[in-house]
């Protein structure tokens, strides 16, 4: 299948500072990405949607302001968190697929701690 | 909004046993079907892809199918190996995927 890049995989911030997480599709062009949380033991929570070149679609409950999504080519998305804070700290996944019936790909995964 | 909703939330098999995961889903009108498999704090693995006018998809070992008049989705793993491990989710809809909270899958040697 076609390959979702996404780095860092791991990275612990302090409080109040912001991280940035890439989100590449390495072998196709990604017409829309979509970036999800996860809690330990629960499920994927979508929190934003990105077409290339315009702005994100949030989810109800997620602050855009904190949660900065760039999609600024078909093969590179970006999730910025910003103001980092202890509850912010969870598992953040990237999800892309070209046409509206094709199959989606996901990266590896970022675990955020923030200390 | 789909609800998707999956059951066992954890099984445990002994080597060579077929493996049955069932997944149920509220809208009918579900676009596409995907069955997933997670790694301990890894991403997501797509396993199998059942498209709006498909009922069925076969790849290796693995098998998924799809009813959308029951709404069930239903993944068929054979002759289970202990890499087989995994947590499997499966999500449906049209461009946004909705995620039923997995299937903790444990294979003993």
């Amino acid at each position: 299948g076609a390959v979702v890049s996404q780095h860092p995989s791991r990275v612990i911030c302090k409080s109040g500072t912001s991280v940035k997480i890439e989100c590449r599709s390495l072998d196709f062009q990604a017409t829309t990405m979509f970036w999800y949380r996860q809690f330990p033991k629960q499920s994927l929570m979508l929190m934003a949607t990105s077409n290339e070149g315009s702005k994100a679609t949030y989810e109800q409950g997620v602050e855009k302001d904190k949660f900065l999504i760039n999609h600024a080519s078909l093969t590179l998305s970006t999730l910025t968190v910003t103001s980092a804070h202890p509850e912010d700290s969870s598992f953040y996944i990237c999800s892309a697929r070209g046409a509206m019936n094709t199959e989606a790909f996901f990266g590896q995964g970022t675990r955020l701690t923030v200390v | 909004k789909q609800e998707v909703t999956q059951i066992p939330a954890a099984l445990s098999v002994p080597e060579g046993e077929n493996l049955v995961l069932n997944c149920s889903f509220t809208d009918s009108a579900i676009y596409n079907l995907q069955w997933f498999r997670q790694d301990p704090g890894k991403g997501l693995t797509s396993l199998l892809l059942i498209q709006s006018s498909q009922r069925e998809q076969t790849s290796g070992r693995l098998n998924a199918s799809l009813d959308k008049s029951s709404g069930r989705s239903t993944l068929y793993i054979a002759a289970s190996q202990p890499g087989d491990s995994a947590t499997y989710l499966c999500a449906g809809g049209d461009y946004k995927l909705s995620f039923g909270a997995g299937t903790t899958v444990t294979v003993r040697a």
